[in-house]
């Protein structure tokens, strides 16, 4: 298994400002994964993120609103940009060990927009 | 395109009766299923996956083809069972990508 931690767990940024969360891991992994949870809603991935290389963006999710940022192995950040109440949500951030499909979550960080 | 239902948002069962969660998948190739779970205030887990044929906590869930579904199932519901459920569609051999259902909130009534 893999231990995750994110930083911060909550924060209230005011509209138009930006917020980065960090994700950390306790070992080496290859991928990792943000997600947004809303308010009522299900997990969307909103993109891969790849040591050495530019992260992976779903659908309807662009690198100028959330750029990634995969330095090592063992860490992420995702920057959530120009902040609207919109993107009030939870980020997740997730990794899958090599060779398994099954992944390991982090907390979770609230994010709260005014 | 792969899509996961879950159509029930929220289950209320009594303790010690039967539970199923329903969970109907769309994906034209190989999947592998699994059930998520968040207990109050915890992180997202893996409960079980289909592949592993095992069961986790009194859950079972057999995978169905026919029918597309992947039910997960307890004959007799206990208190510590309340939680958020999330069926889960992997890709096989797409980059570990998982797809999640909207998850069903189970609540275990006294």
């Amino acid at each position: 298994s893999a231990v995750i931690s994110q930083k911060p767990s909550r924060d209230i940024c005011q509209r138009g400002t930006s917020l980065t969360i960090q994700c950390q891991v306790d070992s080496q992994v290859t991928m990792m994964f943000w997600y947004r949870q809303q308010p009522g809603q299900s997990l969307t991935l909103i993109a891969t993120a790849n040591q050495g290389s530019e992260a992976t963006y779903e659908s309807g999710f662009v690198i100028d609103k959330f750029p990634i940022s995969r330095p090592n192995l063992t860490f992420s950040t995702l920057t959530v940009s120009n902040l609207s109440p919109e993107d009030s949500s939870i980020y997740l951030c997730s990794v899958a060990l090599a060779g398994r499909d099954t992944q390991y979550f982090g907390p979770g960080t609230r994010l709260t927009v005014l | 395109a792969q899509r996961v239902t879950q159509p029930e948002k929220l289950l209320s069962v009594f303790k010690g009766a039967p539970v199923e969660l329903k969970c109907n998948y769309s994906y034209s190739g190989s999947p592998e299923l699994f059930w998520y779970v968040q207990y109050s205030r915890q992180r997202l887990q893996l409960l079980l996956r289909h592949i592993s044929r095992e069961s986790i906590k009194g859950f079972t869930a057999d995978l169905n083809k026919g029918e597309t579904s992947f039910h997960l199932k307890k004959p007799f519901a206990q208190e510590e069972d309340s939680a958020m459920y999330y069926c889960a569609l992997s890709y096989m051999n797409r980059d570990d990508k998982i797809i999640f259902g909207k998850g069903t909130r189970l609540h275990i009534l006294p």
